[in-house]
């Protein structure tokens, strides 16, 4: 079965300081990758998505970047965090097959992420 | 621009009653997905149905889409307060590699 895991659960860092998550997904090859962020009370925000190793596209100009240096490992990064990075960051696949993708997107449990 | 935007933004209602919400959208899509999100945690997938459909059911929720209209409807019936959660709608367009688009939700209330 298809499984995707997101870690940390909860991060508090200070303004200024380095951030890396991690997303990997088990049970399906050549997945397409996402990389959401949701503020308090507000739908979700796409900020990257990416089709295969090494390639990542950027949806808005931010202090972050991705990267996916595994077919399925999704890293979401920052060299120096602001107080607006604070949000809860989710990850989210859609399954890959023999003859291209399927449809459903599914999403990991998330990241809490607070700036001080 | 916006798609996928819910409607009502809060609906409280009592257990056993049923539940509409409904979503919009501007331009044409592939398919459009409903989610449910309980507080502070991640999105659980509900039904996705195909531009191509109309109707689907799933257990107690039943999805329609009227492409004509541009909007969708979620119905959960007989509800309990287990129901109680944020529900949003998303949206795929072609050529998109498959991105959502969300709206910001409907928060939903069951009471018991």
């Amino acid at each position: 079965s298809q499984t995707i895991h997101q870690w940390p659960a909860t991060l508090v860092q200070p303004v200024g300081s380095p951030l890396s998550l991690e997303c990997t997904v088990e049970g399906t090859s050549n997945p397409n990758l996402y990389w959401y962020r949701q503020a308090a009370g507000r739908g979700l925000q796409l900020l990257f998505y990416s089709v295969g190793i090494g390639q990542i596209s950027s949806e808005v100009p931010q202090n972050l970047s991705a990267s996916r240096p595994q077919d399925r490992q999704f890293i979401l990064s920052s060299k120096k965090l602001l107080l607006s990075d604070s949000g809860f960051y989710l990850c989210a696949f859609v399954a890959g097959t023999s003859g291209g993708l399927y449809n459903e997107q599914f999403f990991g449990p998330g990241t809490r992420l607070t700036v001080l | 621009s916006q798609q996928g935007e819910e409607d009502p933004q809060a609906l409280s209602i009592q257990e056993g009653e049923n539940a509409t919400m409904n979503c919009s959208y501007k331009t044409s899509i592939n398919n459009l997905q409903w989610y449910r999100q309980n507080s502070g945690r991640g999105l659980v997938h509900l039904i996705l149905i195909r531009s191509n459909e109309r109707e689907k059911h799933s257990g107690r929720l039943r999805v329609t889409l009227d492409t004509s209209k541009k909007s969708s409807s979620l119905l959960i019936t007989a509800s309990r307060a287990a129901d109680t959660a944020s529900y949003f709608c998303a949206t795929v367009h072609g050529g998109s590699n498959y991105k959502l688009t969300f709206g910001k939700g409907t928060l939903l209330t069951v009471n018991p």
